[in-house]
């Protein structure tokens, strides 16, 4: 079994629309992060949380939400979807007991089209 | 704030050697790390170099000039399995929460 899972691995919406991305991950990493990819601009961070209590906003975070219903579950909203927020979204985790190297392991990515 | 440079794209031959270069403007460097990327996956790790020097792995090697903010991914043997994109990052112990940002990635491409 994967390792970080993400739900749904696609999904088409309309604008306006509520939707939730779902990660969950089995390696019992207290860190989790989203990022979403655009082409030639590779991964850029949106939310990340450092343990259950622990949300931080990164460098895009504008239009969406995030909430971490446990160690092993980090989930990510659109409040109301827009057609820019058409992206690939990556959940990743690591572990803070790995120092300065902290590997990040990322899930399947979920491939969100905002019509 | 945290900017990396690395080339759009490269074109190799099998059995070639590809260097893939990337040259990063931060407040508070720990380390550059490198992931791999295959066209619908995700990516997954290479490398990290927080020292000056080379580091090899199997047929890839990382380096690392903490004083000219420069590193490189060098690709040795070219085979097909190595055409993804390349990524570099760095971990800035200045941004919030020792975060990695992430370079715009450098697709390769490797020809029979």
């Amino acid at each position: 079994d994967a390792d970080v899972t993400q739900t749904p691995r696609n999904r088409i919406t309309k604008t306006g629309k509520r939707i939730m991305l779902e990660c969950s991950q089995t390696k019992g990493h207290d860190r989790m992060y989203w990022y979403r990819q655009d082409p030639g601009l590779g991964l850029r961070l949106i939310y990340y949380s450092f343990d259950v209590k622990d949300i931080n906003k990164g460098e895009i975070s504008d239009g969406y939400s995030v909430s971490r219903q446990a160690q092993a579950k980090f989930s990510l909203s659109l409040e109301s979807a827009i057609p820019n927020q058409t992206a690939l979204y990556f959940c990743a985790t690591s572990d803070v007991s790995q120092g300065p190297q902290e590997t990040q392991y990322f899930g399947p990515g979920t491939r969100l089209l905002v019509l | 704030g945290q900017s990396l440079e690395q080339p759009s794209e490269v074109t190799a031959v099998e059995g070639a050697i590809v260097q893939i270069n990337c040259t990063y403007q931060t407040s508070g460097f720990y380390g550059l790390s490198w992931y791999q990327q295959h066209d619908g996956g995700a990516p997954t790790f290479l490398s990290y170099n927080a020292l000056d020097g080379l580091e090899e792995t199997g047929r890839f090697s990382s380096f690392l000039s903490r004083s000219d903010s420069y590193g490189y991914l060098l690709l040795q043997e070219l085979q097909m399995k190595d055409s993804a994109s390349y990524f570099c990052a760095v971990r800035d112990w200045e941004a919030a929460g020792n975060k990695l940002t992430f370079g715009g990635g450098t697709r390769v491409l490797v020809k029979p």
